[in-house]
């Protein structure tokens, strides 16, 4: 059964430093998004992509946070100067065009700021 | 008002039981609803979804969806130990791609 992968599992980094995070979506999903989960709270969202360009970003999607499709598979979350309150786990969903809304998400990327 | 509303727990149930999980939500989410499981550390796997007022069932889960009361359940026939993790009540927002989350409600299924 296809699935989104992501790389890494585990990131620790240090304050001020620039992550880039993983994801590759399922083969025919056209709609990509990052999720992410401070420890012990609600998953929230911080981006939709769709057609190379951001559907829709939330409030927590600063201008220290981008998004790219490099190429025909992968999809990146790119922190540039990491704050000790983005430690949380990240997670890539995608969908299809039939149901955008339905979203199967990726296992997930735990990142540690020291 | 929240968007998405649910009972944090713990919901403790023997197996072999019915668990039966809830959701609020408010009139900025729409009509398509999804629920998801997750257990500690990993990431929300889709359950079932539901669009449509009524009853949707599939293998030893239904889900239930009551638009004029604004609720939607989730119901778990026959409780095994390895049900025991956090459901996540997501709604789609109208015009949006975005799905909105609950916090999630534990649920423990005692051998």
């Amino acid at each position: 059964e296809p699935e989104v992968t992501q790389t890494p599992s585990h990131q620790v980094t240090q304050m001020g430093q620039e992550v880039i995070l993983r994801c590759v979506p399922i083969s025919n999903h056209l709609y990509f998004y990052w999720y992410r989960q401070i420890l012990g709270q609600k998953v929230e969202f911080l981006v939709s992509f769709y057609n190379n360009e951001i559907s829709e970003k939330s409030e927590i999607f600063d201008d220290q946070f981008s998004v790219e499709r490099p190429d025909g598979s992968n999809f990146t979350l790119k922190i540039r100067s990491t704050k000790l309150e983005d430690s949380a786990m990240y997670f890539c969903a995608s969908s299809d065009r039939t149901s955008t809304e339905t979203q199967y998400f990726g296992p997930g990327t735990r990142l540690l700021v020291l | 008002q929240k968007e998405v509303e649910q009972n944090s727990g713990p919901l403790s149930v023997p197996e072999g039981a019915i668990a039966s999980l809830n959701c609020t939500y408010s009139d900025r989410v729409s009509q398509s609803f999804f629920w998801y499981r997750q257990y500690s550390g990993k990431s929300p796997e889709l359950i079932m979804s539901i669009y449509s007022n009524g009853d949707k069932e599939d293998g030893r889960f239904t889900a239930q969806l009551n638009k004029a009361s604004q609720y939607v359940s989730l119901l778990i026939r026959d409780s095994q130990p390895s049900d025991s993790a956090t459901y996540l009540c997501a709604a789609a927002m109208d015009s949006s791609y975005k799905l909105i989350f609950g916090s999630g409600t534990r649920l423990l299924v005692r051998p």
